[in-house]
């Protein structure tokens, strides 16, 4: 079975502009979170999505928002770049309800300019 | 609210040499405790989970970690390192599968290195 497979790997965006990053999870899992890891704030949540609906978010600005497909596939984008969104954007995906583990994808190296 | 300390930052061992990384945690309801393991430029794979039950608990690549309610600890164990297990480590704490919603929430990460 394949793992959770993040699009694109590595990116490269100047400031003001917005960026779009993608995360196909385990075939059968219904719940999409991301994560951004950076070296001073270390991995904190964005948001979970299931069956299309966010539910749940973290602190994170409005600029930061994702959908997910009736494929569970999810997208999260970022508008108005700053320098400090540089990081590695992390996807998991998780079964459903009564299923604890999440599994993580490779991520995304995200560098703003 | 939900917290995960990892006291160690980096931590360096010669190769065979035991293993122990700590991780304490703040969590208002029963706590579902994990080990994750991060090599450079990859993402997160994980190594063990607690639950409920017995309180030593076995996981991937030889480790293991006791869970210590009293101490609200979840420290993690190899009795003899390799070299590939240089990387960093994370300890995270969850909610119940049955939540509602589903965050982890991550500890800063210990760095291992591992001396020939």
């Amino acid at each position: 079975k394949a793992g959770v497979t993040q699009t694109p790997r590595y990116l490269i965006k100047t400031r003001g502009q917005q960026v779009t990053l993608s995360c196909s999870p385990i075939s059968g899992h219904r719940s999409v979170s991301w994560y951004q890891q950076t070296p001073g704030q270390g991995l904190q949540f964005l948001f979970e999505y299931f069956s299309e609906t966010q539910r749940n978010k973290g602190n994170f600005p409005g600029r930061f928002s994702g959908r997910q497909f009736s494929n569970s596939r999810s997208e999260m984008n970022v508008s108005t770049l700053e320098l400090g969104d540089s990081a590695l954007y992390l996807c998991a995906s998780r079964r459903d309800r009564g299923h604890n583990e999440q599994f993580f994808g490779p991520g995304t190296r995200l560098t703003v300019l | 609210a939900q917290s995960v300390t990892q006291p160690d930052i980096h931590i360096t061992v010669s190769e065979g040499a035991s293993l122990e990384l700590r991780c304490n945690y703040s969590y208002g309801a029963t706590p579902y405790l994990f080990w994750y393991v991060q090599s450079p430029g990859q993402g997160l794979q994980l190594l063990l989970k607690y639950f409920s039950g017995d309180t030593l608990v076995q996981g991937i690549k030889g480790f293991e970690a006791e869970f210590k309610r009293s101490q609200s600890s979840f420290n993690l164990r190899k009795p003899s390192v390799h070299w590939s297990d240089a990387a960093e480590y994370f300890c995270a704490v969850g909610p119940g599968a049955r939540a509602g919603s589903y965050q982890l929430t991550f500890g800063k990460g210990t760095k291992l290195s591992v001396i020939p």
